[in-house]
């Protein structure tokens, strides 16, 4: 049984282009959760979706970012003109129905970004 | 707005050497507390819910406890494996279904 998969593990981007980071749950998760950890810093949440809706972007930064989580396939991170701030590791979690309540997240190896 | 803090930042013990660590948290109202373990260059790892003052939850060598103001991760006699940074992270009540992380504590324990 598959953990969540995130791919790729490492991306290398220079400023300005664009980057797309993508989260497949495990089987049978049907919510998903986007978290940045910056260098030095804790976990901060951006948003939680599930199938074809967001729920909570609330820790979505307001521009250049966006997230969806398509009826097929995994779900995207996706950063436009990425900018230096942006260096991070982008963990993606999953959840059943019923776990949401119980912070019993399973989360990825994550993605690291780099921006030069 | 809601808040964790843990301490120490770092933590160095030797083997079997029993210690503890601090989650001290503001919430407008707890639905829950959680504790994770992350190791270098990995996702965190869910370890334990608890959800009410006076709650203690177990699992080998570690013990969480919860008061209304923080919590306490025991680790007894550590091994090496228990090497790790420990994070801890609250939920708050109104639907909310984020995590809201402390900064970690980097624990490292010498054989």
């Amino acid at each position: 049984n598959a953990g969540v998969m995130q791919n790729p593990r490492h991306l290398v981007r220079r400023r300005g282009q664009e980057a797309r980071l993508r989260c497949s749950p495990m089987k049978g998760h049907s919510h998903v959760y986007w978290y940045r950890q910056l260098p030095e810093e804790g976990l901060k949440f951006m948003v939680y979706l599930q199938k074809e809706n967001i729920i909570d972007e609330s820790g979505m930064p307001k521009e250049r970012f966006s997230a969806e989580f398509p009826k097929e396939g995994p779900s995207i991170l996706r950063i436009q003109q990425v900018v230096r701030g942006d260096s991070a590791a982008y963990f993606c979690a999953s959840s059943r129905d019923r776990d949401t309540n119980t912070g019993e997240l399973f989360f990825g190896e994550g993605s690291r970004l780099t921006v030069l | 707005e809601d808040q964790v803090t843990q301490s120490p930042e770092a933590l160095r013990l030797q083997e079997g050497e029993s210690s503890s660590l601090n989650c001290s948290y503001t919430v407008s109202g707890l639905r829950g507390l959680f504790w994770y373990r992350q190791d270098p260059g990995k996702g965190p790892e869910f370890l334990f819910t608890l959800y009410s003052a006076g709650e203690e939850k177990e699992k080998e060598r570690l013990k969480a406890t919860l008061t209304k103001k923080e919590s306490f991760l025991h680790i007894t006699a550590p091994k090496p494996e228990d090497s790790a940074t420990y994070l801890c992270a609250v939920q708050a009540l109104g639907g909310a279904q984020k995590l809201v992380f402390g900064q970690g504590t980097r624990l490292t324990i010498n054989p």
